[in-house]
């Protein structure tokens, strides 16, 4: 059965751009949580998706967004991006939101460097 | 949101027991204890979860107290590889999100 696979696994990108980074559950997965991962702030919660909905969004700007598609893939985008977004994405899919005591599944990330 | 309390670090010998403690005083009745770890640069990896009777798989053992205030995990014969940060999680409660605290960075030494 395979993983979490998110794209791409490296990216730079400069500063005022936009990025869309993507994740492909584990298949029968319907919800999609997206984590950025810094040094200095460790795993810090974005938004979780469920069945195309967002169920929960963490404390970040308006330039965090993200979206789930039917098959429960989901994108998440950072637009005009700032040095500070330089960080390692992760994105972890479960059977069902992750309040109904399910485990959840990791990918790799996707590591921004923003210059 | 319930916490949890991890030491910041811990040394453990090749070949030996790692015994990971935990603190979640204020679990509530029906939540369960989950454990991840993340091997540097790696994505989170889950490696068991429990209620109140102690869990055992192919990765670790998970001991919980009876009052279930405190956990913890157990890797039976730790190796080089093991050395990671692990993480004690409660699940989130209502809408909110699974949080990650700084977790124990376990260093196993030759």
């Amino acid at each position: 059965k395979a993983g979490v696979t998110q794209t791409p696994r490296y990216l730079i990108k400069t500063r005022g751009q936009q990025v869309t980074l993507s994740c492909s559950p584990i298949s029968g997965h319907r919800s999609v949580s997206w984590y950025q991962q810094t040094p200095g702030q460790g795993l810090q919660f974005l938004f979780e998706y469920f069945s195309e909905t967002q169920r929960n969004k963490g404390n970040f700007p308006g330039r965090f967004s993200g979206r789930q598609f039917s098959n429960s893939r989901s994108e998440m985008n950072v637009s005009t991006l700032e040095l500070g977004d330089s960080a390692l994405y992760l994105c972890a899919s479960s059977l069902s939101w992750t309040g109904a005591n399910t485990e959840a599944f990791f990918g790799q990330g996707t590591r921004l460097t923003v210059v | 949101d319930a916490k949890t309390t991890q030491p910041p670090s811990m040394d453990c010998a090749e070949g030996r027991a790692a015994n990971l403690p935990c603190n979640h005083s204020t679990i509530s009745g029906n939540e369960y204890v989950y454990w991840y770890r993340q091997i540097h640069s790696q994505g989170p990896q889950y490696i068991i979860h429990g209620l109140k009777n102690n869990e055992t798989n192919e990765m670790a053992s998970l001991i919980i107290t009876e009052d279930r205030k405190s956990s913890t995990l157990i890797l039976p014969h730790a190796t080089l590889r093991d050395t990671a940060v692990y993480y004690c999680i409660l699940p989130p409660r209502g809408n909110n999100d699974m949080r990650f605290g700084a977790g124990t960075r376990l260093t196993v030494k030759p």
